[in-house]
């Protein structure tokens, strides 16, 4: 069974940093290329980043870039998301998906985490 | 980013059959066969309900549908039920610059 759990979010000062962790199991993680996506409250869906299979040059939303920095260790099976100079707009649920496909970076999602929330207040 | 376009919200009675639209480009929805529908319940994680294009997970309701027309594809839900009321987003293979192409949301309503 594929599983996807995220954890390391929690309350921050703007301008403060967070460093997000997914664990993932179930499938062969070092595959699969892996994303981040979140959701403001009340707000749609935003994708956040991509990491390819190979952490190879990681994608990023223009609202994150240069602020966020996406990783993966593939020993590990984890997925990591490191916050930097956070904002009130960040304040989110945070998740982390698969893709459906191996072989690229562009496939749809097929699986979803439950979510790590981050809450950016004064 | 590269946005899909849902519409915003769509309603109808329970039974009936509504439809959700997801319109794209040449370079998404128009070219490949990779779209997926999710459903997300309020404080859910997103669910997929259809992938490629027409396919259903194991354990979706059949009353779930996908299809695609040129630059759009579509989710139907027949048979409306209460427990249908959720957002629906759609997302799809993209060549271009940014990596995932993910529709704007709908709210689905039941009246």
């Amino acid at each position: 069974e594929v599983q996807l759990l995220e954890s390391g979010g929690g309350l921050v000062h703007p301008g403060g940093s967070l460093r997000l962790s997914c664990g993932v199991s179930g499938f062969t993680f070092s595959s699969y290329a892996m994303s981040w996506f979140r959701q403001a409250p009340g707000q749609g869906l935003e994708w956040v980043s991509t990491v390819s299979a190979t952490a190879t040059s990681p994608y990023y939303a223009a609202s994150v870039r240069g602020r966020f920095t996406s990783s993966r260790d593939n020993s590990m099976n984890r997925l990591y998301l490191q916050l930097n100079s956070l904002r009130v707009e960040d304040t989110a649920m945070y998740y982390c998906a698969r893709d459906c496909r191996t072989g690229s970076s562009r496939y749809p999602i097929d699986y979803w985490g439950q979510g790590t929330l981050v809450t950016v207040s004064p | 980013q590269s946005g899909l376009t849902q519409p915003a919200s769509v309603s109808g009675s329970p039974g009936q059959s509504i439809t959700i639209s997801c319109t794209g480009t040449s370079n998404d929805v128009g070219h490949y066969s990779f779209v997926s529908w999710y459903q997300q319940v309020e404080g859910n994680a997103p669910k997929v309900v259809i992938y490629e294009v027409s396919h259903r997970p194991s354990g979706v309701s059949d009353r779930f549908s996908g299809s695609k027309s040129g630059n759009t594809a579509s989710l139907t839900i027949s048979g409306l039920q209460a427990e249908d009321e959720a957002y629906y987003y759609c997302m799809s293979y993209t060549s271009s610059t940014i990596p995932k192409a993910l529709g704007t949301g709908t709210k689905v309503i039941v009246l």
